[in-house]
């Protein structure tokens, strides 16, 4: 069993609906948890961060982390064409100064 | 959100040749920097994490005579790929933390083509 696991998809939506991006992990003891969106030929850029279990939410976007059942959720809201990208899951122990775990990252597509 | 630069953004080179990538954390100080490749539609791949002033540490299969990391300060960081071979192609991307903060934030990559 991989460390985390994330639906590669691709997932395909019509502008406007509610996106719902998951991954689990097998490790209890990730704390930190990002998410990225990835454009093609870009570098990763961080959408959210969080540290405890529970909601973030910050503009469309809402990360949620459920240690009990080892699962974390990035819900965009009102999706845009733009928001078409693949976006990653990633978590660990420590913090910044230790390298990520990544999920595979799911191929979203907002169609106008 | 932080930012991380990478030069250059795209460079073609000669099979045998070294080519160096440079990464910049602008307005932090990176104590921390991580090299990563990816290939088309695939996830990253870490290569080596860096510690300001210390040596770099690789992971598994990664040889570091061919990938030479220098992380010389705490807002710069150098990838360097020696005796470059067509198979070195790839996507390199870096990231850095820092500043006592537990996010981390990616450079734009570098496309690297070996003719």
């Amino acid at each position: 069993q991989k460390e985390v696991e994330q639906d590669p998809g691709p997932l395909s939506v019509p502008e406007g609906a509610i996106v719902s991006l998951n991954c689990t992990y097998s490790n209890s003891a990730f704390q930190y948890f990002m998410w990225y969106r990835q454009y093609s030929r870009k570098g990763p850029e961080l959408l959210m961060y969080t540290y405890s279990s529970g909601n973030k939410e910050d503009g469309r976007f809402t990360a949620q982390v459920d240690k009990s059942s080892k699962y974390i959720s990035l819900f965009i809201r009102d999706s845009q064409p733009s928001d078409s990208a693949t976006y990653l899951c990633a978590m660990n122990v420590q913090g910044g100064s230790e390298k990520l775990v990544f999920g595979k990252g799911t191929k979203l597509t907002v169609n106008p | 959100g932080a930012v991380v630069s990478q030069h250059p953004s795209r460079v073609i080179c000669k099979s045998g040749t070294s080519v160096k990538i440079e990464c910049r954390s602008l307005d932090f100080q990176a104590t921390t920097m991580f090299w990563y490749r990816q290939f088309p539609k695939q996830s990253l791949m870490l290569m080596a994490t860096s510690n300001e002033g210390s040596k770099a540490t690789y992971e598994q299969g990664v040889e570091k005579d061919k990938f030479l990391i220098n992380h010389a300060s705490l807002t710069l960081s150098t990838l360097t790929v020696t005796s470059a071979h067509p198979e070195d192609s790839s996507f390199y991307i870096c990231s850095a933390s820092g500043d006592g903060g537990h996010e981390q934030y990616f450079g734009p990559g570098t496309r690297l083509t070996v003719t």
